[in-house]
């Protein structure tokens, strides 16, 4: 989803349900991407990322997708927990102006687990 | 086995005051990088370290901002003068090798309030 500002899509859930939080990404030449989980008080942590040569991979309890025809990407998040609500970011690995690479964040989703 | 650390955690100035953050990256780590965050947006990079040299600084506004890494270990972040739009999460990553797929271990952060 897009973010304004403050007003950061939310995304609610019930406790054991699976999530799915949509990402777009801008550069078609981006060939590497990474969810980020943010808590409050505490910097990005790394969840899971995808090479530009896949369209899915698998982790504990996470799945990325790619759809490299859109410039879409999904977490999916199963049985989703208390502990799994906070901010989740998208990155692309980017080229810059500089012609290096660097990691650019787009806008954030907060989840929510609902006990 | 410690993570990023920085500090401050907080700090509050008055606008037209210096600043200064500082941070120390996981041991062995050489590269090392200085993120801004605004508050609901993603982090925004300002500057990227290999050892002692930046490498990437291409988004660091260097009328007020300025950066070293002096024997390639930690770093300092250096605001003067600090406007109110400076109010932000100054974020410190670092990542054993800058290349494409090296994860970034992030810092907690320092939340500067500019008055």
């Amino acid at each position: 989803g897009e973010s304004v500002g403050l007003h950061l899509p939310t995304l609610s859930v019930q406790e054991g349900d699976n999530s799915i939080i949509n990402c777009a990404y801008s550069n078609s030449a981006s060939d590497y991407f990474i969810w980020y989980k943010q808590e409050s008080g505490k910097g990005p942590q790394f969840i899971i990322d995808i090479r530009s040569n896949m369209d899915k991979r698998q982790g504990q309890r996470v799945t990325v997708l790619l759809n490299k025809t859109v410039k879409h990407l999904s977490l999916q998040i199963a049985a989703t927990q208390p502990g799994d609500s906070a901010v989740y970011f998208c990155a692309e690995n980017m080229a810059r102006d500089t012609g290096r690479r660097a990691l650019t964040f787009g806008s954030g989703t907060r989840l929510q687990v609902q006990p | 086995e410690a993570g990023v650390v920085q500090s401050p955690r907080y700090k509050i100035i008055e606008k037209k005051q210096p600043v200064a953050f500082w941070c120390n990256p996981i041991s062995g780590h050489n590269t090392l990088y200085w993120y801004l965050q605004n508050l609901g947006q993603g982090p925004e990079l300002l500057i990227r370290y290999e050892n002692e040299e930046a490498v990437d600084d291409s988004q660091l506004p260097k009328d007020r901002f300025s950066a070293e890494r002096l024997k390639g270990v930690d770093s300092t972040l250096k605001i003067q003068p600090a406007e109110l739009g400076d109010s932000a999460v100054y974020l410190c990553a670092s990542s054993f090798g800058g290349g494409l797929y090296n994860e970034q271990f992030f810092g907690p952060g320092t939340r500067l309030t500019v008055l």
